[in-house]
């Protein structure tokens, strides 16, 4: 199974910085990743699909590119609500699989 | 709107089973494909089974192969997980997603997901 590598594992950023996440895949995903947000006790929300397509009523701070095995989630300007869990996905290859996650803190 | 909501989780001793149900509302059932996915208590997620939009095929996690089934039911818009022999390991919260509609059958992508049941394995 494909193994998604994410860094790093907690980013400490105050509102208003720029969150740069990472997602390494062990072998090519093409561009067939996506990304999710998972606030505590919440369920996870699809963000980016296909490595850099905003999902239906995501804000444009969030951004992601790369292809291949190394993908980056971006976002540009930290609101108070972003601060949660991300994760990334891939669906080249069955099973699905998912990243350990980074979780983006106050700093 | 789209609505998933789970039941049917509980405390289940190990190698007993337990069947979760997932019910559909707010867009055609019949039409989309679905998951499960499951998050053990303060880990990450980790996807276990999909059903196609007309149960003709379906996939599975290693870790629950031969355990696991799922299917659905379109007369009642819901989704279920049968799950038997069930191990400590098993210990999650317990989500159904839809996957996010394409031109081809299956996206991979999950675009709604429901709030989730507790599934605890214990004696």
């Amino acid at each position: 199974e494909i193994v998604l590598t994410q860094s790093p594992a907690t980013l400490s950023l105050s509102p208003g910085e720029r969150g740069t996440l990472s997602c390494r895949a062990s072998q090519s995903v093409s561009s067939y990743l996506a990304w999710y947000q998972q606030k505590p006790g919440q369920a996870p929300r699809l963000l980016i699909y296909d490595a850099s397509n905003r999902a239906t009523g995501i804000p444009a701070r969030f951004s992601g590119s790369g292809s291949g095995t190394d993908f980056t989630l971006t976002i540009s300007s930290l609101e108070p609500e972003d601060f949660a869990v991300y994760y990334c996905q891939q669906r080249i290859n069955w099973p699905l699989t998912f990243g350990g996650g980074t979780k983006v803190e106050i700093k | 709107q789209v609505q998933l909501v789970e039941s049917g989780g509980g405390v289940v001793q190990p190698g007993r089973s337990l069947r979760l149900s997932c019910a559909a509302s707010g867009f055609t059932f019949s039409n989309y494909a679905l998951h499960w996915v499951r998050q053990a208590p303060g880990k990450g997620l980790e996807w276990v089974t999909i059903i196609s939009y007309d149960g003709s095929y379906k996939y599975y996690s290693d870790s629950v192969k031969g355990r696991f089934t799922i299917s659905r039911d379109d007369s009642k818009n819901t989704l279920y997980l049968q799950m038997n022999s069930l191990r400590a390991e098993d210990t999650a919260v317990y989500y159904c997603a839809r996957d996010r509609p394409t031109k081809t059958a299956v996206s991979g992508y999950l675009d709604y997901w429901g709030q989730g049941t507790l599934v605890t394995v214990s004696s």
